[in-house]
């Protein structure tokens, strides 16, 4: 069975850094590319972050150069390490697998982000 | 990268079809068919029921289909019924950015 469960939200203050983390069980992350997708309570989904099977990652202009997506093969755990976070990054952050052509198969649960003094 | 364009909500009786639109352009819906949906129940992370336009994954309900042309994506439902009050977003492949766009999602109320 195919569990992505992410931890690591919380209330934060401007500026500060928060590491989420993304435990997945059920398939291997390494042959899998992995996908940070943000959403603020009550609107619609941003795409974040993602790192190709290959190793490759890629960001949303939003997050780049503050937000850095990482992987450990080993723990099959799949991290998002967020710097510098502003009022605008408070949203639930999910983190899924990429599937068939860009599409996003399995989702966790989500954990909320909030940012705020 | 603007994100796609659909209707903020749609409404229909039980046992009725609807449709909902996705608008994008030339650089991601219009040029790839890497056009997929989501439905959304309150508190609940998004599931996937389309991909690919039109295929659905397994164990996903026939009564949901995809479609498109030119720049714009449809996913219609059909034999409306309660459970399928949700909210739906579509996404898509875009050259501009190399990932991925959503669309600002729809919200199906079943009267």
């Amino acid at each position: 069975e195919v569990q992505v469960v992410e931890s690591g939200g919380g209330l934060i203050q401007p500026g500060e850094s928060l590491r989420l983390s993304c435990a997945v069980s059920g398939f291997t992350i390494s042959s899998n590319y992995m996908i940070w997708v943000r959403q603020v309570p009550g609107k619609g989904l941003e795409w974040v972050s993602h790192v190709y099977y290959s190793g490759g990652t890629d960001y949303s202009d939003s997050v780049k150069g503050r937000f850095t997506i990482s992987r450990d093969t080993a723990k099959n755990t799949v991290y998002l390490q967020m710097n510098s976070l502003r009022a605008e990054d408070t949203a639930v952050y999910y983190c899924a697998r990429g599937g068939s052509s860009w599409s996003i198969d399995y989702w966790g649960q989500g954990t909320l982000v909030t940012v705020s003094s | 990268q603007s994100a796609l364009t659909q209707p903020a909500s749609v409404s229909g009786s039980p046992g009725q079809s609807i449709t909902i639109t996705c608008a994008g352009t030339s650089s991601d819906i219009g040029d790839y068919d890497y056009v997929s949906w989501y439905q959304q129940h309150p508190g609940k992370a998004p599931k996937l029921i389309i991909y690919d336009v039109n295929d659905r994954p397994s164990g996903v309900s026939n009564r949901f289909s995809g479609s498109k042309s030119g720049n714009t994506a449809s996913l219609t439902i059909s034999g409306l019924q309660a459970e399928d009050e949700a909210d739906y977003y579509c996404s898509a492949y875009t050259i501009s950015s190399t990932s991925v766009i959503f669309g600002g999602g729809t919200k199906l109320t079943v009267l």
